[in-house]
């Protein structure tokens, strides 16, 4: 699986967006980004995920650039639950497992 | 409730002995997978199984040991307990090949 690098840490206001990096240039053609996010020590939890186009849901965007390098994730409009470790992975296909890095801490402030 | 119920929430238990976590994927799941995650550590990759058979290892120690069952649920046997064992364990489970994994909400394992 190709490796990821994102963020320690970042700060973000309540209400505005969330601009969460990651960086994934050895990625292959046939590598999905997928992002999950753990909130304190509860379970992982899926939040989208994409191979060449944008993509968006009830619960985020995600945008990859068109040399697929890298990719945002984007939190609209956060509020305080979701702060979070928030963690970029690139998988070949469904037979893959996810290997979770050490993630983005995202601290949403009042 | 994520669907994927895993037993017991808490468990506190001593140096050398042995203990079996549960977990119930989410119905009609066929795949489970095993994490672990001390203490401000990532989630490393345990195991995997697919409709009772093993499908891929990770950093799993040879003192662990895992199964799935008919019923699909899956037990992670941990033995010869060390300190360094004390981590969250997570169970998740997924449809044959499919997009995400749905996480239970763990074991907490205290080895003291």
């Amino acid at each position: 699986d190709a490796k990821t690098t994102q963020p320690t840490s970042m700060d973000c206001a309540e209400g505005r967006a969330a601009n969460l990096p990651c960086n994934h240039s050895t990625i292959s053609g046939n590598e999905y980004v997928y992002w999950y996010r753990q909130i304190h020590s509860q379970g992982p939890q899926y939040i989208i995920h994409g191979l060449k186009n944008n993509e968006t849901n009830e619960m985020a965007s995600l945008i990859i650039t068109e040399d697929r390098k890298s990719s945002t994730l984007i939190l609209p409009h956060a509020t305080l639950r979701d702060t979070a470790v928030y963690y970029c992975i690139v998988r070949f296909d469904n037979f893959n497992k996810f290997y979770f890095g050490s993630g983005t801490k995202l601290n949403v402030k009042p | 409730d994520s669907g994927v119920t895993q037993t017991p929430k808490h468990l506190i238990t001593a140096t050398g002995q042995r203990v079996t976590l549960r977990c119930s994927p989410r119905s009609g799941d066929l795949s489970v997978y095993w994490y672990q995650q001390s203490l401000d550590q990532g989630l490393q990759f345990l195991i995997q199984y697919y409709n009772g058979e093993e499908r891929a290892k990770g950093n799993i120690l040879e003192r662990f040991s895992a199964q799935q069952f008919p019923d699909l649920h899956s037990e992670l046997n941990l033995s010869s307990l060390e300190l360094g064992d004390s981590a969250l364990y997570f169970c998740a489970s997924s449809l044959a090949y499919s997009d995400g994994y749905t996480f239970g909400s763990g074991t907490r394992l205290t080895v003291v």
